[in-house]
This record gives C-alpha cells, sequence and structure tokens, in this order.
C-alpha cells in the first residue's frame, strides 16, 4: 500500500524567502509522485510530478522537487516565495505504471501562507 | 475551452434529499475520477471509471452511485443525503499509460456540497 505524510500542515514565509514543503512517502513498489496546488475555491492544478527520470524534477512557477529515494521523500521547494504562492499543497503517490487504475494517494496538504 | 467542468459549483440541499452532481471532461482522456474533500481538506478517491467501466469503487455508502453515460462524463448521483455527506466533491480526468508510464489528473473546480 501507498502514503504519503506531509510535515507540517501550515507552513508560513516571508516574500522573497525560501520556500520547503515537506513530503515523505510509503511505497513497497517504485513510486510515482506528484504535487499539486489548490488555490481557494478552486480545483488541483499540477505542479510537478516524478515518474523515475530525473531525481530533480522541476514544475511550475518556479518550484522544483527531489526524490531521494534512501529518505522516501519528495520535498518541494522554491527558492523565492511570492504573495501568489499562498495556498494549500498536496503530494501525492501512485505507482501504477501502465495501470489504466492511475489511484492518487494523497497527504494531508500543508497551507502555506506568503508574509509581505 | 474548460479542461474539466463540474455542475452545479454550489449545492445546497436538506437532509434525505437526493442530488446529482455532473461532470464533463474535453481532453479526449479514457479515466475519470470522484474525489471527496471533507472540512480538513482531505482528499479521498471515490470512484473511478475508465471507459465508461468501474474500475475503483471504494468504500462509500452505497447511496452514492456514479453513472458514466460516456468516456466524457461521469455524473455522481446521491440519495437520502446526510449531514455527513457536506464536503467539496472534485471530479477529475486523466488518460491511462498502456505502454508504461503515469499520466497526471485533471481536476474539476470541485462541487460544494451542503446538507442541511
Amino acid at each position: 500500500a501507498q502514503s504519503v505524510t506531509q510535515l507540517g500542515s501550515h507552513v508560513s514565509v516571508s516574500e522573497g524567502a525560501l520556500v520547503l514543503l515537506r513530503c515523505n512517502y510509503s511505497s513497497s513498489v517504485p513510486p510515482y509522485l506528484f504535487w499539486y496546488v489548490q488555490y481557494p475555491n478552486q480545483g488541483l492544478q499540477l505542479l510537478l510530478k516524478y515518474t523515475s527520470a530525473a531525481t530533480l524534477v522541476k514544475g511550475i512557477n518556479g518550484f522544483e522537487a527531489e526524490f531521494k529515494k534512501s529518505e522516501t521523500s519528495f520535498h518541494l521547494t522554491k527558492p523565492s516565495a511570492h504573495m501568489s504562492d499562498a495556498a494549500e499543497y498536496f503530494c501525492a503517490v501512485t505507482n501504477r505504471k501502465g495501470s489504466t487504475l492511475g489511484r492518487l494517494y494523497f497527504g494531508r496538504g500543508t497551507q502555506l501562507t506568503v508574509w509581505p | 475551452d474548460t479542461a474539466v467542468s463540474q455542475t452545479p459549483k454550489y449545492l445546497v440541499t436538506q437532509m434525505g434529499n437526493d442530488k446529482s452532481i455532473k461532470c464533463e471532461q474535453n481532453l479526449g482522456h479514457d479515466t475519470m475520477y470522484w474525489y471527496k474533500q471533507d472540512s480538513k481538506k482531505f482528499l479521498k478517491i471515490m470512484f473511478s471509471y475508465n471507459n465508461k467501466e468501474l474500475i475503483i469503487n471504494e468504500t462509500v455508502p452505497n447511496r452514492f452511485s456514479p453513472k458514466s453515460p460516456d468516456k466524457a462524463h461521469l455524473n455522481l448521483h446521491i440519495n437520502s443525503l446526510e449531514l455527513g455527506d457536506s464536503a467539496v466533491y472534485f471530479c477529475a480526468s486523466s488518460q491511462a499509460g498502456t505502454s508504461g508510464g503515469v499520466y497526471e489528473q485533471f481536476f474539476g473546480p470541485g462541487t460544494r456540497l451542503t446538507v442541511l
């Protein structure tokens, strides 16, 4: 079975500061990992995904994440926070390569607040 | 050019009523999903259809019945609504990777259901 743990339900940073959102996964087979962002009253939008190619993945809006198998982690970072980054961020895992199921297991989310 | 659309966006109803939520995707995907997001923002998959066939059916009360008239539509009907059904329901779609690879899910804007 797969699961995701997001450490810290709330993260606050100042504008211009480094953003670090933590995600650890549990999977008995090689995982595929995703980060989604949810702005208030909106659906989820994909930020980036890891599917066993490069371990450092770059996404939209300046975000990137690094897959570390030894640490079972997939932390999301951005060098400089912007006010518009304030949102809920979800890490998700699946491992059904080639499967039609595509079942995603989500973490409980991390609310990012950016202070001016 | 909406990719995944849901109607209605807001639904307020009394306990015991029956209601439906509709979902349509114009991405040409063959797999569609329903997720429930509770008040603490936790996302949990409810159902998944691939080419109109039910693939995932999580532990959901049988008052919830999905229907997929074609690959582009997945509707959710809820009978005898209860207070605990209040949540945001998200529809999503993806294209299955038949030769390997995992494709991300695209989410609709959500339907906020309030049961009084």
